[in-house]
């Protein structure tokens, strides 16, 4: 099925450690998205990519980095892993030549931090 | 700056009652505004979104929301609740950026 595809669904780290979370879209979607979701605050943007070769900073990028490595996959890095990174990340593309259209979002990677 | 405010982070009604959740945008300019529905442990997916092609838009599942502009509203309803409609449903706007901003959800809860 078409969509967007998020690795891994689950990770446990340790404060201080590293991680990369993978997302690769098929839809050929020009932009995409890297969300945290928190208990009571809805979903608040890390970083985006307008397109390819393009990233630029959201509401909330301390402590991350990302890379778009192609026009279908964008990740997400945690340098040193802290408690406070512990949330739901999701991925999410759009396609918007008008701004009317929606996101695909993937299934999100729940990350523990302990 | 666009945002949305949705109203009520929990609302509970009964099977087969009207299902009305409240969402109130700030937007300069003519926003696009979207409903985003979570199922538990999934991701979101579009319910409906508004782009000024008309005020009242029809989503999926018997959802509809009317765009509202002299109260700045964007409320969703479903006139007859399912216990299938339990479930998280975020407001959001879409920026000048092309990003989307979202409210904080309001969980529908259904009884039987």
């Amino acid at each position: 099925n078409a969509g967007v595809t998020q690795t891994p669904k689950f990770q446990v780290l340790k404060t201080g450690q590293s991680m990369t979370l993978q997302c690769a879209q098929d839809m050929n979607h020009n932009s995409m998205y890297w969300y945290r979701q928190d208990p009571g605050m809805g979903l608040r943007l890390i970083y985006y990519s307008a397109s390819e070769g393009t990233t630029d900073k959201g509401e909330v990028p301390n402590g991350y980095n990302v890379s778009r490595l192609n026009k279908r996959e964008f990740s997400l890095r945690l340098e040193s892993a802290a408690p406070s990174q512990t949330s739901v990340y999701f991925c999410a593309s759009s396609e918007p030549p008008r701004g009317d259209y929606g996101y695909t979002f993937g299934s999100g990677t729940r990350l523990t931090v302990v | 700056a666009q945002s949305v405010t949705q109203l009520g982070s929990h609302v509970s009604v009964s099977e087969g009652a009207l299902v009305l959740l409240r969402c109130n945008y700030s937007s300069s300019v003519p926003p696009y505004l979207f409903w985003y529905v979570q199922y538990p442990n999934q991701g979101l997916q579009l319910l409906l979104k508004y782009t000024s092609a008309a005020t009242l838009v029809k989503g999926i599942n018997g959802f509809e929301a009317e765009f509202k502009k002299s109260e700045t509203s964007f409320h969703l309803t479903k006139p007859s609740a399912h216990m299938s409609d339990a479930a998280e449903y975020f407001c959001a706007v879409r920026t000048n950026n092309n990003d989307m901003r979202f409210g904080a959800g309001t969980r529908l809860t259904v009884k039987p």
